[in-house]
């Protein structure tokens, strides 16, 4: 079965600044996503970014970006110029590509807090 | 524009009671699902539905559980007996077009189990 791992509850960054967040995961299967997903206040689960595993290249969403390390299985959500807006709780999420309909398997979460 | 919208958004119930939380997409799709976040946890996979059927259930999804799609849009999840440990919030979500996508999520369903 797949893990997915998030060693940081809680991280804090001031406005405009960068901040990254961790996450790794464990699967033995070769063809998966991987996504970022922001829950504010209101626990709507929001869609930030998501990479397929086939593409080396980091996606990409505007002030969101990831640094995607297949081989170290490691997925990383960098935030750039910070805005209040972004205060949220984010859950990282994987889901295999082999088979149709299954399941997400998400991280604990970080709480990210965004100061003035 | 919400991808799927689920009703009620809050249930309140006595342990004991059965409860139906209910999901309605947006547009028609072959795959959903159930997931579960306690207070201050992650979120857990409960059930996916597929064509009508149930393609995959987790350990959680015991026999207290059921879902349907009674009038073939709208989805249920039923749970017959609730438990305190139930208080949760229920997600529904559906996939993209290929079944192997991004999953998009309803606002939830926060149940309060007294």
């Amino acid at each position: 079965a797949q893990t997915v791992t998030q060693s940081q509850p809680e991280m804090s960054v001031q406005e405009a600044e960068t901040v990254t967040l961790s996450c790794t995961y464990d699967t033995s299967e070769s063809d998966y996503y991987l996504f970022w997903y922001k829950q504010p206040p209101s626990r709507q689960m929001i869609l930030v970014i998501r990479q397929e595993a086939y593409k080396q290249q980091n996606a990409t969403e505007n002030r969101f970006s990831v640094n995607f390390q297949k081989a170290a299985k490691s997925f990383s959500l960098k935030i750039s110029d910070s805005q209040l807006g972004d205060a949220a709780m984010y859950f990282c999420a994987y889901r295999s590509e082999e088979t149709s309909g299954s399941r997400l398997t998400f991280g604990e979460g970080t709480q990210l807090t965004v100061n003035p | 524009e919400p991808e799927v919208t689920q009703t009620p958004s809050h249930q309140v119930t006595q342990m004991g009671q059965e409860v139906i939380l209910r999901c309605v997409p947006i547009s028609n799709h072959l795959y959903f699902y159930w997931y579960r976040q306690i207070l201050g946890q992650k979120v857990e996979f409960l059930v996916s539905f597929y064509n009508n059927e149930i393609s995959e259930k987790s350990e959680i999804f015991d026999d207290q559980f059921s879902v349907e799609r009674p009038d073939g849009s709208n989805f249920t999840l039923k749970i017959r007996s609730t438990k305190l440990e139930d208080s949760a919030m229920y997600f529904c979500a559906r996939d993209g077009p290929r079944g192997t996508d991004t999953q998009y999520f309803g606002p939830g369903t926060r149940l309060t189990v007294l």
